[in-house]
């Protein structure tokens, strides 16, 4: 079975610029999450899909951060504009749908703010 | 709210010596707790869990039990390897089991 592909796999951006990531989870499953995590640190969660509904967004920067996953497959996160303290890596899982299901990871994007 | 807490590191160990990674957790009712691990470079994977108590989650040599009297669930190896050096982390699932909590992550660094 195919993984979560993320891309890309690097981004580097100044301050204040836009930038968006892609994820595609394993196929068949229907939760969808965007984590963050900072160097040294673990992840956090930013969004939790179910299909193209949010359960959770309750950690996302509303102001500067934005995620979708219109046809309840592909998910897209955007940050806009980007701050030196958004320097992390993004990372992206998928569970199938119901109680303690297990999170598969990809390998997430390194971002970089200048 | 919950937590996660993992020993700091880098632990550093000489192959086939023993391995112990504290983890102690804090949350409400009865979470469900993961050992995932991240290689360089790379996402993370499920190494083993556990989803009650008394439960001991085991995989590839590395083995943790759930212990509600301490919430406590220590990773533990009986003799680590070269390959086994990544950061490792602790994690539970909420009661309502739709949200992941990470600890901070362990870094294990084993020499030849």
């Amino acid at each position: 079975e195919a993984g979560v592909a993320q891309s890309p796999r690097y981004k580097i951006i100044e301050k204040r610029q836009s930038v968006a990531f892609w994820c595609n989870p394993i196929s068949g499953h229907a939760t969808l999450y965007w984590y963050q995590q900072i160097l040294g640190q673990g992840p956090k969660l930013l969004i939790q899909f179910q299909n193209n509904g949010v359960v959770d967004d309750s950690q996302l920067p509303k102001d500067r951060f934005s995620a979708e996953r219109l046809k309840g497959v592909d998910s897209t996160l955007k940050i806009q504009p980007a701050k030196l303290e958004d320097s992390a890596v993004y990372l992206c899982a998928s569970s199938q749908q119901g109680r303690n299901q297990p999170q598969h990871f990809g390998d997430g994007t390194r971002l970089s703010i200048l | 709210g919950d937590s996660v807490t993992q020993m700091e590191g880098p632990v550093t160990l000489s192959e086939e010596a023993c391995l112990t990674i504290n983890c102690t957790y804090t949350a409400t009712g009865y979470p469900s707790l993961f050992w995932y691990v991240q290689y360089p470079g790379e996402g993370l994977q499920l190494l083993l869990k556990a989803t009650k108590a008394d439960d001991k989650g085991s995989n590839k040599g590395f083995e943790a039990t759930y212990r509600k009297e301490t919430t406590s669930f220590h990773l533990e190896k009986g003799s680590v390897q070269v390959s086994d050096s990544a950061v490792y982390f602790c994690a539970l699932f909420n009661n309502a089991g739709n949200m992941l909590t990470f600890g901070g992550g362990t870094r294990l660094m084993v020499k030849p």
